[in-house]
């Protein structure tokens, strides 16, 4: 299985400045169709997971525009332009490209 | 708008199984652009994914090894709806229980994450 890893696992943010959130893969997650299969979903309190990005950079339809993901090899790297406080909540990865899925252990964001 | 609507019992005894159903409105269970995935959130917070079911010309099931010789995840065409069914529970199957649509847009041929979520089946495993 694939192992996905997070850091931070929580993050103190400020509205109005930036964040970011690193995750990394155990192996390569590109697919042969030459994109990455990495989603980022947050889930806020009290509810169910939502998708941010897709493909490793992706907007999901209705996303707002201040969240963007990159790709390094196995490193993947979500950021928060200026940080919202409707943004609080816990970020995952998931890898896409293999079953068993596998999710990153979580960053939690919340405001300092 | 696509919506995922969740139903099954809170409670569930010991070496019993657990069902969860997953009501699909605004797509259609046999797509052949979408996957019907199931994923459950231990009380510490961790998602686990634990199958899915698609059609592609036939139907096709994939499930994770921790829960592939207790899992069922079935389609019910007639009711539009996907069930999961997990036999011989124990306490460490406590858990919310998510269904998620993954999607492949037929327009670039790619997947597209997943993007509709249910709202989530809270199911408590008791002794």
């Amino acid at each position: 299985d694939i192992v996905m890893t997070q850091s931070p696992l929580s993050l103190p943010v400020t509205p109005g400045e930036p964040a970011s959130i690193s995750c990394r893969s155990s192996q390569s997650l590109v697919h042969r169709n030459g994109y990455n299969y990495l989603d980022w979903y947050l889930q806020k309190p009290g509810q169910s997971p939502q998708l941010l990005i897709y493909l490793g950079s992706n907007r999901a339809s209705g996303v707002p525009d201040r969240f963007s993901g990159s790709i390094s090899g196995t490193d993947f790297t979500l950021k928060i332009s200026r940080v919202e406080a409707e943004d609080v909540g816990v970020y995952f990865c998931m890898e896409a490209l293999q079953t068993p899925f596998t999710f990153g252990p979580g960053t939690k964001v919340d405001i300092k | 708008q696509i919506q995922l609507q969740q139903s099954g019992p809170g409670l569930v005894k010991a070496s019993q199984t657990l069902s969860v159903t997953c009501a699909i409105s605004g797509d259609s269970v046999s797509s052949s652009s979408a996957a019907w995935n199931w994923i459950r959130q231990s009380p510490s917070g961790g998602l686990e994914w634990l199958g899915r079911a698609f059609y592609r010309s036939r139907w096709y099931n994939e499930y994770a090894e921790s829960v592939k010789s207790r899992v069922n995840i079935k389609p019910d065409t007639s009711k539009n709806q996907v069930s999961l069914q997990l036999n011989s529970v124990t306490a460490e199957d406590t858990a919310v229980y998510y269904c998620a649509r993954g999607y492949d847009d037929s327009r670039d041929s790619l997947y597209h994450g997943m993007d509709v979520w249910g709202q989530g089946t809270t199911v408590t495993v008791s002794s």
